[in-house]
């Protein structure tokens, strides 16, 4: 399968431990996003790379969360000190960099549990 | 900064029935790009459309079908002689460039058998 891949699918943490959370987009995708998702609502948008640069980050995207994508390839998420508020489906998506808005392609998601 | 309303939160119907589902936006950009996606209770978000604003031709495909209308900021989604398999939420989210989408609350759509 050459679609976008996230790990873990599932994490269940204690609140104030740290997560990381990997995406690998479809390959020769130049543009990756991260979107999270609480129940009931639509995801929202945290942040994106374009290559190994992060153009843009969310004001949802507090200190303790921070996103790399070393080399422009896979890309990490990680949340330190976790509160139960981040407890979400994190959203991994791809596109190639086009001259045209092209449509970006989701991974599964981790589902993130704080208790 | 752009918003969209989905105003219909569940919708239920009988297989084999039509459905519509409304979308309506709100941007300042005389650019930008409409999408529709559906998320089945697997949870991985499914390209449907992408519409360029210049373009209010209506889309047809296989049962979906799809009318803009930019007058009214409106980018609703029809699907014809529903089936359980369409049981699914759907989100529109238009999109500015080739940057970040910006999705609606969805609409659950349940199909009953």
């Amino acid at each position: 399968d050459t679609g976008v891949s996230q790990d873990p699918r599932h994490k269940i943490t204690k609140r104030g431990q740290n997560v990381t959370f990997r995406c690998d987009p479809i390959s020769e995708h130049n543009r990756l996003y991260w979107y999270r998702q609480t129940l009931g609502q639509g995801p929202e948008f945290l942040t994106y790379f374009q290559n190994e640069a992060q153009l843009e980050k969310s004001r949802l995207l507090s200190d303790r969360f921070s996103a790399e994508r070393p080399k422009g390839s896979f890309s990490t998420l990680e949340i330190q000190r976790t509160e139960q508020g981040d407890s979400a489906m994190y959203l991994c998506a791809s596109s190639p960099l086009t001259l045209m808005n092209t449509e970006a392609f989701f991974g599964q998601g981790t589902r993130l549990t704080v208790v | 900064a752009q918003k969209v309303t989905q105003a219909q939160t569940e919708i239920s119907v009988v297989e084999k029935e039509d459905v519509t589902l409304d979308c309506v936006y709100e941007t300042r950009d005389t650019t930008y790009y409409l999408f529709w996606y559906k998320q089945p209770p697997s949870g991985e978000l499914v390209f449907l459309i992408r519409r360029n604003s210049f373009d209010e031709q209506n889309e047809i495909s296989g049962r979906y079908s799809w009318n803009f209308q930019k007058s009214t900021s409106s980018f609703n989604f029809t699907i014809t002689a529903s089936q359980v398999v369409d049981s699914a939420v759907y989100f529109c989210a238009p999109s500015i460039g080739n940057e970040k989408l910006t999705f609606g609350t969805g609409t659950r759509l349940t199909i009953i058998p």
